[in-house]
């Protein structure tokens, strides 16, 4: 079974630029996939920030974008923000009406 | 606006079997064909588990790994859908969420706010 991979941890500087990255374990993700990102903070439902590869959900910053980076989807984050310091999945369309989470990516912002 | 509350029993014994009902509020679910009606798990300190899935015309798909514990069905009378998972241990102690996904993009574009279920005797 393809499993959904992303970095278990990620630490950027304030102001700084990071870009997490979502794979699989076999295979190349591509916008087929229908790559999302989801942010979570401490006690909360998820919420979408990009879907459908690069599009941005409703009220998300600017500073959160979307794309394709080699095999991998990826989520870039510029301009780091204290509260930006929470938990990160990637979901991936596996067709069939199944989707995948990654396993998230917690972001230390310090 | 669109809301999913998720409800049923807090602790269910090992063994047992975990029954959650989403109640869908502010729309109906058989309105359209552009959805599917999702169940999620977070397990204590773990990420988010895709659990399955069902359409509004009743037809289902569940993750693999699970596929042989659960049903999902849908009340249409009561705006309802609901998960059930038998044989439940330690391990499917989670918070579970209902959700809706988008047929056009894949995503999961509603959330419930989450419900604490413990297996524990």
């Amino acid at each position: 079974q393809t499993v959904v991979t992303q970095e278990p941890s990620f630490s950027v500087s304030p102001g700084g630029t990071v870009t997490l990255t979502c794979g699989l374990s076999s295979g190349s993700v591509s916008t087929s996939y229908y790559p999302s990102w989801y942010q979570q903070t401490p006690g909360q439902a998820p919420r979408t920030l990009i879907y459908s590869t690069n599009t941005r959900s409703s009220g998300v910053p600017d500073r959160f974008s979307g794309s394709i980076l080699g095999n991998k989807a990826a989520l870039t984050i510029t301009g780091a923000q204290a509260d930006d310091e929470c938990d990160y999945y990637c979901v991936l369309y596996m067709g069939s009406g199944i989707s995948a989470f990654g396993g998230g990516t917690k972001l230390t912002v310090l | 606006q669109l809301q999913l509350q998720e409800s049923g029993p807090g602790l269910v014994e090992p063994s047992e079997t975990l029954s959650l009902t989403c109640t869908v509020s502010g729309g109906s679910i058989t309105s359209s064909r552009y959805y599917y009606w999702d169940w999620i798990r977070q397990p204590p300190g773990k990420g988010l588990e895709w659990i399955g899935t069902i359409y509004y015309s009743g037809s289902t798909y569940y993750n693999p790994s699970l596929k042989s514990r659960v049903t999902i069905s849908v009340d249409t009378s009561r705006n309802q859908f609901s998960l059930k998972l038998s044989s439940v241990t330690a391990a499917d102690t989670a918070v579970y969420y209902c959700a809706r996904r988008d047929t056009s993009s894949w995503n999961f574009d509603y959330w419930g706010q989450g419900t604490l279920v413990t297996v524990s005797s």
